[in-house]
């Protein structure tokens, strides 16, 4: 089956670091990309969608410039989290969709797990 | 705006036995699809199985099932023949037209030996 990446799987870093995690469609190209957010026993929040060569759209109370999204190619798409704040500290997980359009299977990655001091 | 309600945050089975987690939904869109994933102490978001909103026929994937009400909005899971393994964070989720996922809060799932 279509497997997604992200790198790193966790990462510390201090406040005020800009912080970058990658997701990656192994084996497919994926068109669109999307990017959750997970705080501790509460569910996935949808952060923002990712097409490749335009920019990110952006879900409501979610800061595009806080949360920068670059979506370079057919297989790669990046979030930095910008002048990290202990509160940005969460689990982010990233899912890649296979290009045909709706109706095609999403794949999550494993997540990054981020912990600001 | 689309949600997803999941009204029991756990619940325990015995292994082997059959248990039925509940969903409901609102949505005033005809075309959708919904899914059940599961979450294991990894992290990692497994689909479980997956129904689109034009089929009446209720999704089967080996032991889990759905039943699919699409009048009422109801999207249950039923795992069959519970196992160790099934012990996990299960999560309900819409997919709209413009193929956001919106997730239930989830349930947790115990499963007693």
């Amino acid at each position: 089956g279509a497997v997604v990446s992200q790198h790193p799987s966790w990462v510390i870093c201090k406040s005020g670091t800009s912080v970058k995690i990658e997701c990656r469609s192994l084996d497919f190209q994926a068109t669109t990309m999307f990017w959750y957010r997970q705080f501790p026993k509460q569910s996935l929040m949808l952060m923002a969608t990712s097409n490749e060569g335009s920019k990110a759209t952006y879900e409501q109370g979610v800061e595009k410039d806080k949360f920068l999204i670059n979506h370079a190619s057919l297989t790669l798409s990046t979030l930095t989290v910008t002048s990290a704040h202990p509160e940005d500290s969460s689990f982010y997980i990233c899912s890649a969709r296979v290009t045909g359009g709706f109706g095609e299977t999403q794949y999550f990655g494993p997540g990054t797990r981020l912990l600001v001091l | 705006a689309q949600t997803v309600t999941q009204s029991q945050p756990e619940m325990s089975v015995q292994e082997a036995e059959t248990v039925t987690l509940s969903c409901t939904y609102d949505t005033s869109e005809s075309d959708y699809y919904l899914f059940w994933y599961k979450q294991p102490p990894s992290r990692q978001m497994i689909l479980v199985i997956r129904q689109e909103a034009y089929k009446q026929q209720n999704a089967t994937e080996n032991r889990f099932s759905v039943n699919f009400q699409k009048a009422a909005k109801s999207f249950s899971l039923k795992i069959s023949d519970s196992q160790l393994g099934d012990a996990a964070m299960y999560f309900c989720a819409y997919r709209n037209r413009d193929d956001k996922i919106i997730f239930g809060k989830g349930t947790r799932l115990h499963i007693l030996p």
